[in-house]
């Protein structure tokens, strides 16, 4: 089983929608998580951290639900330039020095 | 703004030949990383270093090799280039695990062809 799961898309929504993705991971250990988004041709950005209480920034959401090792991202009221690819991404605990697995990616494409 | 800087983005070279991807970051970070990224396999840890000329293998070190003299250089070396290496390469540092966050600043890549 892959460490991180991902649902490779494309999402392909209108302007204004709301979008979600899900992200499942294997190891029990893991303890950090993140939500990386990496536009077409560029290098991965960190999006925000997620964290167990679940949290917010702006128009993003992130959950987190250990018991079913889940994280989510919410993204409402899509605009254009959220077209990109979201990588969902953990830290194991006990992982040498911050290292990360990172998941495969979503893509999303708003349209007009 | 930390800024990770690779030092080509676009590189071709022949089958056989000794390649080296230079990465260079400002933030004096302990850790940096070497990633591929392939399309449909995502990006794949190649080796990291979290000291000065400590490096560890990742989860595909095979036909790379990596050197760090320097905190703020990690080099990338493919000794005998093939075309299965052609790929994009993705340089990325971050501070000490459990300073700062966890957060890995990512250089624009190397987009490398192996003829």
């Amino acid at each position: 089983r892959k460490e991180v799961e991902q649902d490779p898309g494309p999402f392909n929504v209108p302007e204004g929608a709301t979008v979600a993705f899900n992200c499942t991971y294997s190891n029990s250990a893991s303890q950090s998580f993140f939500w990386y988004r990496q536009d077409c041709r560029k290098e991965p950005k960190l999006l925000m951290s997620v964290y167990s209480s679940g949290n917010e920034d702006g128009r993003f959401t992130a959950q987190l639900n250990r018991a079913s090792q889940y994280i989510s991202l919410l993204i409402r009221d899509s605009k254009l330039s959220d077209s990109a690819t979201y990588l969902c991404v953990v830290r194991i605990y006990g992982g040498s020095q911050g290292n990360l697995i990172f998941g495969k990616g979503t893509k999303l494409s708003v349209k007009p | 703004d930390v800024k990770v800087t690779q030092s080509s983005r676009y590189l071709v070279k022949r089958t056989g030949e000794k390649v080296f991807l230079e990465c260079v970051q400002d933030m004096d970070h302990e850790n940096m990383f070497w990633y591929r990224q392939d399309p449909g396999l995502g990006l794949r840890l190649i080796y990291f270093s979290y000291d000065v000329k400590m490096k560890e293998k990742g989860d595909i070190p095979e036909g790379y090799s990596v050197s760090r003299e320097k905190k703020e250089r990690f080099s990338l070396i493919l000794e005998s280039a093939s075309t299965n290496q052609t790929s994009m390469y993705l340089c990325a540092s971050s501070a000490r695990a459990g300073t700062s966050g966890n957060e890995q600043f990512f250089g624009p890549g190397t987009r490398l062809t192996v003829l």
